[in-house]
């Protein structure tokens, strides 16, 4: 089956900088990439995702890489804001379900 | 609230009980999912149902049962052969293969 790993586990940064998060897969046949924000007692949301026919797609400071050779897709986000503090997990999946990394939780300080 | 509905927020159980969560949507997803959430552990799948009166099991799904009698809901059951039950568990639904999953609003379930 599909396996996700997800680095780093947290992460801390200064209000206004960027901030990434990296994700590998296993299976090569995976082909759909969301990323979840999940809020302290929140439920996860989507907040962007790729398809494999696509390299790169950005939504206002948030953006997705994805290089399907090396198997690896990344999150961007820029201009870090403290409502950004969350964990987000990233995701995987073929025509089947979705397998999640374990998450990063990100700390944005003022 | 997103369409789907977990109830009840939070939830006590003896050792040894069985209990149900409860996981109903309107969204009219054929597709229902039961994700156990522990720190640190991500999201890992316990059972999947794709149709009514069909259902797989997960990665994680000893100890679980589930039903989907109905297209509109998704019961989970915790039983007494789930040793370490303590968690927050998370309903989940799609439209279909590789589209948005949207999440309820979960279920925190302690052992006491």
């Amino acid at each position: 089956g599909e396996n996700v790993e997800q680095h780093p586990s947290t992460l801390s940064v200064q209000e206004g900088d960027s901030a990434v998060i990296k994700c590998t897969y296993s299976d090569s046949a995976s082909n759909y990439f969301p990323w979840y924000k999940q809020e302290l007692g929140k439920r996860p949301q989507l907040i962007i995702d790729i398809r494999s026919n696509v390299g790169e797609k950005k939504d206002q400071r948030i953006a997705v890489t994805l290089n399907k050779t090396a198997k690896h897709f990344s999150l961007h986000i820029t201009e870090t804001q403290p409502e950004d503090s969350a964990v987000y997990f990233c995701a995987a999946s073929g025509y089947s379900t979705l397998t999640f990394g374990k998450g990063t939780m990100l700390l944005v300080s003022p | 609230d997103g369409g789907i509905t977990q109830s009840p927020k939070y939830l006590f159980r003896k050792e040894g009980q069985n209990v149900t969560l409860s996981c109903e949507q309107n969204l009219n997803h054929d597709a229902m999912y039961w994700y156990r959430q522990d720190p640190g552990q991500g999201l890992r799948l316990i059972y999947y149902s794709q149709i009514v009166n069909d259902f797989q099991k997960g990665d994680i799904a000893e100890g679980y049962s589930v039903s989907r009698e109905k297209k509109e809901s998704f019961p989970l059951t915790v039983t007494s052969a789930q040793k370490n039950p303590t968690a927050f568990y998370l309903c989940a639904t799609q439209q279909g293969a590789n589209t948005e999953a949207f999440f309820g609003q979960g279920t925190r379930l302690t052992v006491v």
